[in-house]
């Protein structure tokens, strides 16, 4: 069983809409959190990292929450636009942060 | 362009044949890593070295699978008697080391491989 649990699987938005794309782990010792952002046929590029003390933390139109209880997090994109169409992963590392583990990824298609 | 560069891009072979792969880090990373991903699912790690020693292979990578980085700089990853359930996208990822260990990986755009 994986241990980063992305939901949901594929998400359908109109252009200039919100969403929030989930991600519950069960990794442990926690390290970091981190969210990349996968176009079609590139690598993954990362978008933010939070540690334990982080709640949330924003990078432009993206912002991600972080509760370290209940082992979730959440990305949330503000007023998407066509170029947001991408997979979103959630990667948590373990404690000494070279036992990475990579949800499968939320599939997002803006149209507009 | 001073990302992560690997080549080639795409290769396509039939089964048995074998390949080899390169990635060229960026250049002050000294961590370098190798992932395989499949369609529809996040990276699996593979193996990764610091400078030039391989330091962890993950149980996925096989006998016929071997990964060297020789001078610590760039990295090839060689699949031998290649078989059909090897076709992926074959990622490699670059970082430095050290402090509270925050640094991102920055990957790159992968070589899509395709077994005939």
């Amino acid at each position: 069983k994986n241990q980063v649990e992305q939901s949901p699987q594929s998400l359908i938005i109109l252009e200039g809409k919100n969403c929030t794309l989930q991600c519950n782990y069960t990794v442990s010792p926690f390290s970091n959190l981190r969210w990349y952002k996968q176009d079609t046929g590139r690598g993954p590029v990362s978008l933010t990292i939070m540690t334990f003390s982080e709640n949330t933390k924003s990078n432009g139109r993206y912002t991600a929450t972080l509760d370290a209880d209940t082992k979730q997090s959440s990305l949330h994109i503000t007023a998407s636009q066509l170029s947001d169409s991408a997979s979103y992963i959630c990667v948590v590392s373990a404690g000494n942060n070279n036992d990475m583990r990579f949800g499968a990824g939320t599939r997002l298609t803006v149209k507009p | 362009d001073t990302g992560v560069s690997q080549d080639p891009r795409h290769k396509i072979t039939k089964r048995g044949q074998n390949v080899t792969f390169r990635c060229d880090p960026i250049s002050e990373h000294n961590r370098l890593y190798w992932y395989r991903q499949t369609l529809g699912q996040g990276p699996e790690f593979l193996t990764y070295f610091q400078n030039e020693a391989q330091l962890e292979k993950s149980r996925l990578l096989s006998d016929r699978f071997s990964a060297e980085r020789p001078k610590g700089s760039f990295s090839t990853l060689e699949i031998q008697r290649t078989e059909q359930g090897d076709s992926a996208m074959y990622l490699c990822a670059s970082r430095t080391q050290g402090g509270r260990d925050n640094q991102p990986q920055h990957f790159g755009d992968g070589t899509r491989l395709s077994i005939l």
